[in-house]
């Protein structure tokens, strides 16, 4: 079965440019989740979906971030204008539809905006 | 408010030896989980373990157990006779009964060495 599936895997853009990462979750799976991983910050949870609509943005840094789930298989996060300080691993994470099961990640997304 | 406190940032072992890694959890809410996540050197995260609040009994599987200690507060994570493969960050996580985010620990950084 496949897991979740995040493109690309790595990316590098410049300061004041557009990035959008995509997320293709297992299929059947209820929730999606965005996190970003730091050495400062470590993991932290940015925004989750339940059924493709957005249950909680409260990690949502600023504006310039913005997520959407168009439909049960896709999502994209979008950093608009991106800045050097947000370089980070970008994980999507998906599980089924009880609370209790376990998130499953995908491979993540090396951003490097210079 | 939830928190995971992982106080070991780095444990470094010989090869063939036990380790435990700990984990300490906060949380007012009776009903939880508990998990246990390890990012490899290629940076995925792989769930390892869940453990829910009712079910204290600890857990083998193969060279890894798991201690779930209520009174303490903890859910401790031990590898027998550990190999240079179980090289990674290893993440403790909490997840509260009502919800879906999960709370991330700041993880141990475990060096296996030959």
């Amino acid at each position: 079965d496949a897991g979740v599936i995040q493109s690309p895997r790595h990316e590098v853009t410049e300061m004041g440019q557009e990035v959008t990462l995509r997320c293709k979750p297992i299929s059947g799976h209820d929730y999606l989740f965005w996190y970003r991983q730091t050495m400062m910050r470590g993991l932290e949870l940015l925004i989750y979906f339940n059924n493709n609509v957005p249950i909680d943005d409260s990690g949502m840094p600023e504006d310039r971030f913005s997520a959407k789930m168009p439909n049960a298989s896709f999502s994209t996060l979008k950093i608009q204008p991106s800045e050097p300080r947000d370089s980070a691993v970008y994980f999507c994470a998906s599980s089924p539809r009880t609370s209790f099961y376990e998130q499953y990640f995908g491979p993540g997304t090396r951003l490097t905006v210079t | 408010a939830q928190k995971v406190t992982q106080a070991q940032t780095e444990i470094s072992v010989v090869e063939k030896e036990d380790v435990t890694l700990d984990c300490v959890y906060e949380t007012r809410d009776t009903t939880y989980y508990l998990f246990w996540y390890k990012q490899p050197p290629s940076g995925e995260l792989v769930f390892l373990i869940r453990r829910n609040s009712f079910d204290e009994q600890n857990e083998i599987s193969g060279r890894y157990s798991w201690n779930f200690q209520k009174s303490t507060s903890s859910f401790n994570f031990t590898i027998t006779a550990s190999q240079v493969v179980d090289s990674a960050v290893y993440f403790c996580a909490l997840r509260t009964g009502g919800g879906n985010k999960l709370t991330f620990g700041t993880g141990t950084q475990l060096k296996v060495e030959l």
